[in-house]
Order: structure tokens, then sequence, then C-alpha cells
């Protein structure tokens, strides 16, 4: 089955810097790539995503870019404010229909920006 | 983004009752619906598919009889944890996918603490 990576485990920011955090998966079938970010005792919001038909995908601070040679992903935010300090997972799944939505997560990453 | 509800929020029992834990998908219909448990610190370990109108698909290790998982209509998925113990303490979230992409979308999790 699919197995993806998730780094740092913790990463630590000044307010206003960039963030990056890396994950890679297994499954070269896998086609679909969400980012979602929990805040403590509250479910997964899902933040940006990208399908394997395009390389970068950016939303105002965020930008995910996709390496399907590789098999790697990341999740890049700029001008980083405290209330991103979060836990930050990355996934995959194969995106087609029924169970082949299921995802496969990463460990996460706790993100905490010190203003 | 699509809504998904979760009942109740937190929930206390005492070891050997058993709780029920109801996903809605609040402005959308959800063919599937999928369930997860969360331990703290840790990433979101999917236990089942909730398929309507058929049974649930359990991943490995899940046992199908102590989780009861019943999908009765587009909108409704709940999760059973029979004769719960203290070891069933975790955060249980549900999601379902919505939208032309098929994004999975989550609830905002259910709390359970076995006594």
């Amino acid at each position: 089955g699919e197995n993806v990576e998730q780094h740092p485990s913790t990463l630590s920011v000044q307010e206003g810097d960039s963030a990056v955090i890396k994950c890679t998966y297994s499954d070269s079938a896998s086609n679909y790539f969400p980012w979602y970010k929990q805040e403590l005792g509250k479910g997964p919001q899902l933040i940006i995503d990208i399908r394997s038909n395009v390389g970068e995908k950016k939303d105002q601070r965020i930008a995910v870019t996709l390496n399907k040679t590789a098999k790697h992903f990341s999740l890049h935010i700029t001008e980083t404010q405290p209330e991103d300090s979060a836990v930050y997972f990355c996934a995959a799944s194969k995106g087609s229909g029924g169970s082949n939505y299921k995802l496969t997560f990463g460990k996460g990453t706790l993100l905490t920006v010190n203003p | 983004g699509a809504v998904v509800s979760q009942h109740p929020s937190r929930v206390i029992c005492k070891s050997g009752t058993s709780v029920k834990i109801e996903c809605r998908s609040l402005d959308f219909q959800a063919t599937t619906m999928f369930w997860y448990r969360q331990f703290p610190k840790q990433s979101l370990m999917l236990m089942a598919t909730s398929n309507e109108g058929s049974k649930a698909t359990y991943e490995q290790g899940v046992e199908k009889d102590k989780f009861l998982i019943n999908h009765a209509s587009l909108t409704l998925s709940t999760l059973t944890v029979t004769s719960a113990h203290p070891e069933d303490s975790s955060f249980y979230i549900c999601s379902a996918n919505s939208g032309a992409y098929k994004e999975q979308f989550f609830g905002p999790g259910t709390r359970l603490t076995v006594l």
C-alpha cells in the first residue's frame, strides 16, 4: 500500500518568515495530494491540494509543489503569522471513485510561528 | 468548502457501555464517508470506509464487531463503539468526499473518554 513520509516533525519560525514542509510518497499510482491544517481539538481543514497533472498551485500565502518523478510534494507558507501555528498533514490518494478516494496521511508537522 | 458535522463533540462513558457517534454531511450528499481515529500527537488512522446502503469496508486490524458502522442515508453515517474500554479512548473523526474533484472534508471530531 501507499506510504507517506513527512518532514520535519516540528518546525519553529519567526513571524514573517517562510515555512516549508516536505512529503514523499511510495505509490506511483497516487495522483491527488491534499494538505490539511489541524488546530488543537479540531478536525483537519483542507487548505490546498494538487493533482498530478500540475506541478505547482498557489493560493495567497500558501503554495504546493509536486515532483512526480521524484515522488515528493511540498507545502510552502510565506509571510507566516501566529495564527498559522498548527499541525499540518500531507496526504496522498489515487483520487478516483469509491474506496480509491482513501487518503494515506503523513505523520504531521507541528508548526509554531513565534511573534 | 463542504460542511461535515459530528455529534456529540465529547462523550465520557463507563467501561462496558456502547457509544454512538453521528456524522452528517450538511450541504451535500455523500455516498461514501470515512471514519478515522487519532491518538494524541499522532496522525489520523483510517478505520473504515462507510458506503451508503451497503456494508462498511474495514481496514486491517479494525474489529468490525466492535466498531459498528451504519450509513443509512446519503447524509448520515454512524459509528457505534460497542462495549467500550479505556483503550478505546481517542479522537474519532469522520470525513466525506464532495465536489467535482471529490475533495475530502472532515468533521470537527468526537473526543471519547472511557473510564
